[in-house]
């Protein structure tokens, strides 16, 4: 069946470094890909989306692109901000149910 | 800019009772969700609502819950009687879908459910 796998957290990095979110899937058929942000006590946001193979969604400095090739769908920000700490979700979308699946999620902590 | 909106934030109950959980979709969205995360794991799909009926369910989604449209503009979940298994954060989205199947769901902020 279609998943999802993300890279494990939680991610420590100083403020103004080089972030990376690794997400693979499994899918049949061609899912829409997206990213959540969850902050604390707070629901879940889109933050970027691809609807097909090397579209590049793009929201907030994020940015990620969609591999057919490698099935991936990275998560990158040049320059992360205290702000950014939160949980990253990366999702797909089944394309014959619409149901979403989603990853484990990622925790980010930035520290000034 | 429009968002889905749940109602409660946060819910104690005892276990065995019976809950509502509320949800205003976007107005002129026409698929709802309802989705669930028990703490530090996964958001998990619970079902899928379309035309008055569920499209999808998962096996999560068994007797004891149920999905209702009651009036033009709420869109409910239902769990009959609470078992402990059932705290988690309970989170409804909302669809336009689109030609060709594009689609975005858009969350809610999510309850959270605690049965006690």
């Amino acid at each position: 069946g279609n998943s999802v796998t993300q890279m494990e957290g939680p991610v420590t990095l100083s403020e103004e470094a080089f972030l990376t979110i690794n997400c693979t899937y499994t899918a049949t058929g061609y899912p829409s890909l997206f990213w959540y942000v969850q902050y604390p006590g707070e629901g879940l946001q889109l933050l970027l989306k691809a609807t097909k193979a090397d579209d590049k969604g793009s929201n907030k400095g994020f940015e990620a692109t969609y591999r057919k090739e490698t099935t991936s769908f990275h998560l990158e920000k040049g320059s992360v901000q205290v702000s950014d700490s939160a949980v990253y979700f990366c999702a797909l979308m089944d394309s014959g149910t619409y149901k979403y699946i989603f990853g484990t999620g990622t925790r980010l902590k930035v520290l000034a | 800019e429009p968002e889905v909106t749940q109602t409660p934030s946060h819910q104690v109950t005892q276990m065995g009772q019976e809950v509502i959980l509320r949800c205003v979709p976007i107005s002129n969205h026409l698929y709802f969700y309802w989705y669930r995360q028990i703490l530090g794991q996964k958001v998990e799909f619970l079902v899928s609502f379309y035309n008055n009926e569920i499209s999808e369910k998962s096996e999560i989604f068994d007797d004891q819950f149920s999905v209702e449209r009651p009036d033009g503009s709420n869109f409910t979940l239902k769990i009959r009687s609470t078992k402990l298994e059932d705290s988690a954060m309970y989170f409804c989205a909302s669809s336009v879908r689109l030609a060709g199947g594009r689609e975005t769901q858009y969350f809610g902020p999510g309850t959270r459910l605690l049965v006690l």
